[in-house]
């Protein structure tokens, strides 16, 4: 099993609708980022947070540290969504490398 | 203030060849994460490293490739005698700091390899 599942690993949505993408893990962690990848392949990092709920713009993230939870939330959705999200979660102990999801694969249709 | 600046965005080598991959972290940065995107696979650790130092190398295959951080210049990725398994995109961020609270990393645009 996976440290970090994401759900659903593929999501088609008509522009206009509310997304939702979820991230479990099993890992003791010490910040979980919500990361951007568009078809060109570039990554944006969108979200790093370890508590509570951030907000850009129409993007929100919140995170659930005793369900070890996180959801990213993206309201009126627009075509220029589409791409692949990424869950990571950056483990403790020391270590400084992040642990990805396999990420969900985002269609927003016009 | 430019962001993670990778080169090259393409490489193409044939088996047996070596690829170098270059890396320049963002300027105040002084931690560097090489990660790789194997064709419809996530995103998988190779190495963490600070200047002149290696931190984690826990996901680097343990022959071929190697990585260093020097005391200037950029940050380079080796592998040596590449084979057709090694086609993938390589990531490499950078952080200004690891201490509690630890800080965002930074995504440069990949090289994506190609060994024919």
């Amino acid at each position: 099993k996976n440290e970090v599942e994401q759900s659903p690993q593929n999501l088609t949505a008509q522009e206009g609708e509310f997304i939702t993408i979820n991230c479990s893990y099993s890992v003791g962690i010490s910040a979980l980022h919500w990361l951007q990848q568009h078809p060109g392949g570039g990554i944006v990092s969108l979200f790093m947070l370890s508590s509570g709920k951030k907000k850009h713009g129409r993007l929100i993230a919140t995170i659930n540290i005793q369900e070890k939870h996180s959801s990213l939330h993206i309201t009126a959705s627009h075509p220029r969504d589409s791409a692949v999200y990424i869950c990571a979660v950056l483990t403790q102990g020391g270590s400084e490398k992040l642990v990805f999801g396999k990420g969900t694969k985002l269609t927003v249709n016009p | 203030n430019a962001g993670v600046m990778q080169n090259p965005r393409h490489l193409v080598r044939r088996r047996g060849q070596e690829a170098r991959l270059r890396c320049s972290p963002m300027k105040g940065h002084s931690h560097v994460y090489w990660y790789r995107q194997l064709p419809e696979e996530g995103l998988k650790f190779m190495v963490y490293l600070q200047k002149e130092n290696i931190i984690d190398e826990s996901g680097m295959p343990k022959e071929r490739f190697s990585a260093e951080f020097p005391k200037e210049g950029p940050s380079i990725l080796r592998i040596q005698q590449v084979v057709r398994g090694d086609s993938a995109a390589y990531f490499c961020a950078s952080s200004p700091n690891t201490g509690a609270p630890r800080y965002e990393q930074y995504f440069g645009p990949g090289t994506r390899l190609t060994v024919t």
